[in-house]
């Protein structure tokens, strides 16, 4: 079993719908978790992180974290075009390093 | 904003060369990450380092090596070049311990032929 594991995708919404991007991760003892996009060709950055359970909202991003359930997701209201990336779960399990999944691709359609 | 800055975009190396790659962060962070990404297989841990002269062991470090005399710099080696470390390389850095992210640097696409 991975460490850290997402659906490959591609998931696709149309343009102005909520994404909803899933995670689960192995480790009970995980700390913190940590969504990133990733474009073609570009490197991973930042949207958000969550560390307790519940919801946490940041502009059209929200992520939502069930440590029992050991589950975390990112939504995206109002999908846009430009959303079209790779979303990335990492994970961090008590070493200073992240463990990421393999990544959900998105598309969305004007 | 924090600045991961790696050395060079693009590398077009040899089998049996040995490589350097280099990454500088600005933000004054004790912890520093080498990782590859290959298609299907997502980011891989190769070595990171929590202060200047130390490092630790990733999930891949065999074939690299890697150096960290100052703060800010941390340099991946590859100490002979073989066709399967074609990858891209991502350098990351991040402040003290806890719930703090990793930021990238725009990472090196290496070719080894």
């Amino acid at each position: 079993q991975k460490e850290v594991e997402q659906n490959s995708g591609p998931l696709s919404v149309p343009e102005g719908a909520i994404a909803s991007l899933n995670c689960t991760y192995s480790d009970r003892g995980s700390q913190s978790f940590f969504w990133y996009r990733q474009y073609s060709g570009k490197s991973p950055e930042l949207i958000m992180f969550i560390y307790s359970n519940g919801d946490k909202e940041d502009g059209r991003f929200t992520a939502q974290l069930n440590k029992a359930s050991q589950y975390v997701s990112l939504l995206i209201r109002d999908s846009q075009p430009s959303d079209s990336a790779t979303y990335l779960c990492a994970v961090r399990t008590g070493r200073r390093a992240l463990t990421f999944g393999s990544g959900t691709r998105l598309q969305v359609q004007p | 904003d924090v600045k991961v800055t790696q050395s060079s975009r693009y590398l077009v190396k040899r089998t049996g060369e040995k490589v350097f790659l280099e990454c500088v962060q600005d933000m004054d962070h004790e912890n520093m990450f080498w990782y590859r990404q290959d298609p299907g297989l997502g980011l891989r841990l190769i070595y990171f380092s929590y202060d200047v002269k130390m490092k630790e062991k990733g999930d891949i470090p065999e074939g690299y090596s890697v150096s960290r005399e100052k703060k800010e710099r941390f340099s991946l080696i590859l100490e002979s070049a073989s066709t399967n470390q074609t990858s891209m390389y991502l350098c990351a850095s991040s402040a003290g311990q806890g719930h703090q992210p990793q930021h990238f640097g725009d990472g090196t696409r290496l070719s080894i032929l």
